[in-house]
């Protein structure tokens, strides 16, 4: 067990539909991390917060966004969805405001998204 | 971040000993090298991180050479459980906006 906490574990829902995924990172982590993992893809860095603020952005789509709230917990938006945004999505939480590799991050089980 | 580069998949017989060499020719001075583990349909889990000559924790091994353009992940005596993706990630430690991005990883089968 990892600490960090993603709900739901699964989703099964319509094109054009809008989701909404959570995730509680490790108690006194401050960073979290969200990415998505598609078969055919490997690990994709979508966003990072810290300490509620928004530190660095990978290749999210506009239809996506994301928030950390004041008790650190974050949610991921996901909306107009398309059957391509199938994926596991996963978060992750490290202490540090930077790059993670500067202490182990911690990866949540993952949000198994189906778009039928 | 520096660009890595890991072979594809890797096959084993249980008992052995795994090495995984990864690539990193452009590797900074200040880059750290890290290494996780992904088993189906779970996140990423920290295996170990290195700077420099040899790192050992309960799991596995980290060779860096002196000039620390590649580094070798080494598994001993690797069980069936141990079949995982590893990725090798390159960066700088406690630097900014540079988050952990995960390559395509190497894809290890370990074999009764």
């Amino acid at each position: 067990d990892s600490g960090v906490t993603q709900t739901p574990k699964h989703l099964i829902t319509a094109t054009g539909q809008r989701v909404t995924l959570r995730c509680s990172p490790r108690s006194g982590d401050l960073s979290v991390y969200w990415y998505q993992q598609s078969l055919d893809q490997g690990l994709q860095f979508l966003i990072q917060y810290y300490n509620g603020e928004e530190r660095a952005k990978g290749n999210i789509l506009e239809r996506f966004s994301a928030q950390q709230f004041p008790d650190l917990h974050s949610e991921l938006n996901l909306s107009s969805l398309e059957l391509g945004d199938s994926a596991l999505y996963f978060c992750a939480s490290s202490e540090g405001k930077g790059n993670a590799l500067n202490t182990e991050a911690f990866f949540g089980q993952g949000t198994r998204l189906t778009v039928v | 971040l520096a660009k890595t580069t890991q072979p594809i998949s890797m096959d084993s017989y249980e008992g052995q000993e795994v090495n995984i060499t990864c690539s990193h020719n452009n590797i900074a001075t200040n880059d750290y090298i890290t290494w996780y583990q992904q088993f189906p349909s779970q996140g990423p889990r920290f295996i170990i991180q290195g700077y420099k000559t040899k790192v050992t924790n309960e799991v596995a091994s980290l060779f860096i050479p002196a000039d620390r353009k590649s580094s070798t992940l080494s598994l001993p005596r690797v069980s069936l459980s141990d079949t995982a993706v590893y990725y090798c990630l390159v960066g700088v430690r406690g630097s900014g906006n540079t988050p952990l991005v995960f390559g395509k990883g190497t894809r290890l089968s370990v074999i009764a």
